[in-house]
Order: structure tokens, then sequence, then C-alpha cells
């Protein structure tokens, strides 16, 4: 099994910086996801990180420290838009199979 | 662009009826997920299937059951719904791990919200 902490809710104030934490325990890592979700809508594909470091696309960042069982979602240049709930995702492989595990989201709220 | 689709995005059932819930992607992925997802308790894990009339159970299993006739279609089924099956089910194909972004990624369909009456 697998622990996987996010904090629940963030604000933020548009055009400010916000990062959202990310805490895992797992036996058998085989990658760290991001995932955004609009209330009512199928959650959507952000980032992937597989190996420690900083991985850039846009206006997301997502940094991973395997050792600490860490990893962070950066998200610059806030827009009302990016108001949603954001999942944190640990893929563990288990036997054969590759299972990935969801915390429970952190709802971001982003203020004019 | 990867298509997943659900049999349906809003479904109302009685108490003790069965229920299918199909899932349809066409990425040709051998791994297919079921979930539902509750406010405060997050996507949870029902089952899972990584080929053809394979399957395994998730992180809560009881009630449900799965068909994997085909690679393009995994079935969820309730065999006889319950109030506390009201949620929201997502559908989520992934291809095996790799350096490919396009395998690692979970393409989740349009979700089926039931409810159990």
């Amino acid at each position: 099994g697998q622990n996987i902490d996010q904090p629940t809710e963030m604000t933020a104030t548009e055009g400010a910086i916000v990062q959202i934490n990310c805490t895992y325990q797992t036996s058998g890592f085989n990658g760290l996801f991001w995932y955004q979700q609009h209330a009512g809508e199928a959650p959507t594909f952000l980032s992937y990180n597989v190996l420690d470091g900083l991985e850039e696309k846009g206006r997301f960042s997502s940094f991973l420290s395997r050792s600490k069982g860490y990893s962070y979602l950066l998200l610059k240049e806030l827009q009302m838009k990016d108001s949603a709930s954001y999942l944190c995702a640990v893929r563990d492989r288990s036997g054969g199979s590759y299972i990935p595990t969801f915390g429970r989201g952190t709802s971001l709220i982003v203020h004019p | 662009d990867v298509k997943v689709t659900q049999s349906s995005r809003y479904l109302v059932k009685r108490t003790g009826e069965k229920v299918f819930l199909e899932c349809v992607q066409d990425m040709d992925h051998e791994n297919m997920f079921w979930y539902r997802q509750d406010p405060g308790l997050g996507l949870r894990l029902i089952y899972f299937s990584y080929d053809v009339k394979m399957k395994e159970k998730g992180d809560i299993p009881e009630g449900y059951s799965v068909s994997r006739e085909k690679k393009e279609r995994f079935s969820l089924i309730l065999e006889s719904a319950s109030t506390n099956q009201t949620s929201m089910y997502l559908c989520a194909p992934s291809g095996p791990p790799g350096r490919e972004m396009s395998y690692n990624e979970q393409f989740f369909g349009p979700g089926t919200r039931l409810t159990v009456l």
C-alpha cells in the first residue's frame, strides 16, 4: 500500500506563484504524476516524474525527490482558470503490475 | 488524440438493480482501470486489467465485478446496486511504463455519475 499526503485546500492571487506539495511512501516507486481536475470534469494529465529533478512545461513545473518521498507542483503566473483540484498520483510496481494510487487532491482557489 | 468513452454521463438506478458501466478506448493500451471518486475520499481503485480476460482487484472491489473480453473494452458491473455505490465512476487506460510520455499517462474517460435510489 501507499500513503500519499497533500494539502486539502490552498488559495492564491491571480498572477502569483503557488507550490502544491505531495509526500508519499511506497515500496516499488515507478513514477509520480500530477493531474488537474475542474469541478464536474475528469482529471487531465499535467506532468510525470520518474527521476529526481525538475520538469518544466510552460507555466507548470513538477519536482521530484525520490530519497525524500517528495514532490511539488509549481504553478506560475496564476490565472483564474487554474482554480481546480490538483491530484498527486504515485505509480507502484506490484508483481508484474503497475498501479497508480491517487492522493485526495488539493483544491486551489485563485482570487482576482 | 486518445479517445476514452464511457457508456453514460449520468445514470439513475434503483437499489438491487444490476448495473453495467462500459468503457472503450482507442489507443490499444494493455492496462485499464476503474476508479470511483467521492468528495473527501479522492480517487479509489476498484479493479484493473492488464490484458484481455485478466483482472485484478483494487482497493475497494466489494460489490463490483469486471469483464475484459476485448482489449479496447473494460466493463464494470454492479451485481446488486446499493445506495452507497452512488458515486462518480472513472475509467482510465494506460500503456506499460516507458520513456514515451504517452505510455505513462492515464487518459480518463468523461466519467459516469451514478445515483442509486
